[in-house]
């Protein structure tokens, strides 16, 4: 079954403990993005990754890291979490478009969300 | 940079009537336009989308979407509401050479039985 995997689902922490949120897909997308979801706020963006070794900036990259060594793969690692990264986290992948790359055209496939309560 | 604005964060509207929910875009070059739906504890599934040729776009359980570049809109329709279309439903857009895909606020949909 195509799939986005998020681990784990939920998760209580305390200020400054380090914390990875996995994610992994089946479907061999090339284009993966992490998003958060806040409560009038949508969801923004993170960070997002074109492929392999390419990871970029969203809009709102402040206080998270990724990191894309295999295709599948792409955790979102919080160093020092603090209380205004309590959200909702999205995983999501997509493929790149071939000649159209350096566009989000195809659909994204999304993981079920992971819920953040950093206390 | 590039944006989205849904208009009304909470739409009601009764089973069986139409489904108006609104999505403008900001945008000096042509964009790519989506609708996604978000049903209760479950991660976002695509809709519909907007890339290139028709503008009246069809997309799944009966929704459609009409691309008006003089209008900068990409309003989402469905003539008759249906309880189960309950759920969060958000517009999204992309550019060629921006490889971000930017989310509106979203718009909560309920439906009066």
């Amino acid at each position: 079954e195509a799939q986005v995997t998020q681990n784990p689902r939920y998760l209580i922490t305390v200020t400054g403990k380090k914390l990875t949120v996995t994610c992994s897909q089946n479907m061999n997308h090339e284009y993966m993005s992490w998003y958060r979801q806040d409560p009038g706020l949508g969801l923004r963006q993170i960070y997002y990754s074109m492929n392999v070794e390419v990871t970029d900036k969203g809009d709102v990259p402040e206080g998270y890291k990724v990191s894309r060594k295999e295709k599948r793969n792409f955790p979102l690692i919080l160093e020092s979490p603090s209380p205004n990264q309590t959200s909702l986290y999205f995983c999501a992948s997509s493929l790149s478009q071939g000649a159209l790359a350096g566009a989000v055209t195809g659909e994204l496939f999304f993981g079920e969300g992971s819920r953040l309560t950093v206390l | 940079a590039q944006s989205v604005t849904q208009l009304g964060s909470h739409v009601s509207v009764s089973e069986g009537a139409l489904v108006l929910l609104r999505c403008n875009y900001s945008s000096s070059v042509p964009p790519y336009l989506f609708w996604y739906v978000q049903y209760p504890n479950q991660g976002l599934q695509l809709l519909l989308k907007y890339t290139t040729g028709a503008t009246l776009v069809k997309g799944i359980n009966g929704f459609e979407a009409e691309f008006k570049k003089s209008e900068t809109s990409f309003h989402l329709t469905k003539p008759s509401a249906h309880m189960s279309d309950a759920a969060e439903y958000f517009c999204a857009v992309s550019y060629f050479g921006n490889e971000k895909l930017t989310f509106g606020t979203g718009t909560r949909l309920t439906i009066i039985p």
